[in-house]
């Protein structure tokens, strides 16, 4: 257990619908980082905040949005959904302090579009 | 543009061999490097971290290499184990930023 939770482990939702994927950072962590990986295919990095501010964007679609609130867990917005969305979002933490920079990531959630 | 590439898509091993997985990347001056281990449907698993003023760095049945004049790194599990046939990803850091990781290797540890 890495100590980082999501939410919900899998959603269902149809085309054009938005959702909401929830993750809880390990305690003391202050970075937070969002990850799509679709089926066969590798982990794209999406954003990160750390203390709550954005720090880093990668391939984010214009309709992904996240943030990250003042108790630290954070939030990713998806919306107007198209079946290519359908994919795994990882949520990761680190920064609990001396240097290190590994990431522990949460269990995932499986979004599918249908 | 920055690039990541791991050896091989799949790498079979018989049990008890030493597995040795490749990462290169390209247009990257990474500080660090981190190797992470991926089972299916779950979220990768941090396995080591190199810095790169490290030439080697080994935990239990695990060892990583970082050249980074060839801009690569090595890792290594010997005594191999079905255990450990899992997708095995590097991913080289600069100082936190843009993480990005490569695209994997599948091992499989044969019986």
């Amino acid at each position: 257990d890495s100590g980082v939770t999501q939410t919900p482990k899998h959603l269902i939702t149809a085309t054009g619908q938005r959702v909401t994927l929830r993750c809880s950072p390990r305690s003391g962590d202050l970075s937070v980082y969002w990850y799509q990986q679709s089926l066969d295919q590798g982990l794209q990095f999406l954003i990160q905040y750390y203390n709550g501010e954005e720090r880093a964007k990668g391939n984010i679609l214009e309709r992904f949005s996240a943030q990250q609130f003042p108790d630290l867990h954070s939030e990713l917005n998806l919306s107007s959904l198209e079946l290519g969305d359908s994919a795994l979002y990882f949520c990761a933490s680190s920064g609990s302090g001396g240097g290190r920079v590994e990431q522990y990531f949460g269990p995932g959630t499986r979004l599918t579009v249908t | 543009s920055q690039k990541i590439e791991q050896n091989s898509e799949a790498l079979n091993i018989q049990e008890g061999k030493t597995a040795t997985l490749t990462c290169n990347y390209t247009n990257y001056s990474p500080a660090y490097l981190q190797w992470y281990r991926q089972d299916p449907g779950r979220g990768p698993v941090f396995l080591l971290l190199i810095r790169e003023n490290e030439k080697e760095k080994r935990k239990e049945r695990l060892k990583v290499t970082f050249d980074t004049t060839l801009k690569q790194s090595l890792f290594h599990i010997t005594a191999s184990q079905p255990a450990d046939s899992a997708t095995y990803l590097c991913a080289p850091d600069n100082y936190g930023q843009n993480f990005v990781f490569g695209p994997g290797t599948r091992l499989s540890v044969l019986p």
